[in-house]
């Protein structure tokens, strides 16, 4: 069964200075990935989605997708306090099941 | 288009007490999802339906929790005898069949004392 594990757990950075999420994933056949953020009460918003390797550029936000490696990672550019929240990575099996990370916490700094 | 909604918002319990989770998926989307996300992790699936059909609950505790959609639209997730190991936040979604994007509610916060 597919396994979904981030890194950092945490990760604490400036206003303005990029924020890099990894994810790895434990069977490389699914071809759906996306990344969701977690503001505390609010539902899961989706960030980015990601189909092929290469990258993925939504805004401020791009998915980096390398499927020999079983890696996916995210990069915010410019993140802002406002960014600060729990960012889950997601994988999306041939049946359209949701495998989902435990999450890195985001803390961007004024 | 109205979102996923959820109620209540939040729920607070002695253990053995019951609770039940209602959910509302957005017009038109026949498969609803019932995910449970217990503190720092991720949410994981409890039990997903197309119409009214359960198509797959292995991962709800039969013994305690129990979900219907009678309808084939609004759904509830009820808890009989809650535990503390049930507090975590309940999250509904829904999608269109056979289409990956599920749409989320904003989850039902649930704690056990």
């Amino acid at each position: 069964q597919q396994k979904v594990q981030q890194s950092p757990e945490s990760l604490t950075v400036s206003e303005g200075a990029m924020a890099s999420l990894n994810c790895t994933f434990s069977d490389g056949t699914s071809n759906n990935f996306r990344w969701y953020r977690q503001h505390s009460a609010k539902g899961l918003e989706v960030l980015v989605s990601i189909f092929s390797d290469g990258e993925k550029e939504e805004g401020r936000f791009t998915a980096h997708l390398n499927r020999a490696n079983l890696h996916v990672s995210l990069h915010i550019r410019e993140p802002q306090p406002s960014d600060s929240a729990v960012y889950l990575c997601a994988v999306i099996t041939n049946a359209y099941k949701v495998i989902f990370g435990k999450g890195t916490h985001l803390h961007v700094l004024p | 288009e109205a979102g996923v909604t959820q109620s209540p918002r939040y729920a607070v319990l002695q253990e053995g007490q019951a609770v039940s989770f209602w959910c509302d998926p957005i017009s038109g989307h026949d498969t609803l999802y019932w995910y449970q996300q217990p503190r720092d992790q991720g949410p994981q699936l409890l039990v997903y339906f197309r119409d009214e059909a359960v198509i797959d609950n292995s991962q709800l505790p039969s013994d305690r929790f129990s979900a219907v959609r009678p309808k084939g639209t609004n759904s509830t997730l009820k808890i009989q005898s809650a535990k503390q190991g049930d507090t975590a936040t309940y999250l509904c979604a829904s999608s269109r069949q056979n289409y990956a994007e599920q749409f989320f509610g904003p989850g039902t916060r649930l704690t056990v004392l």
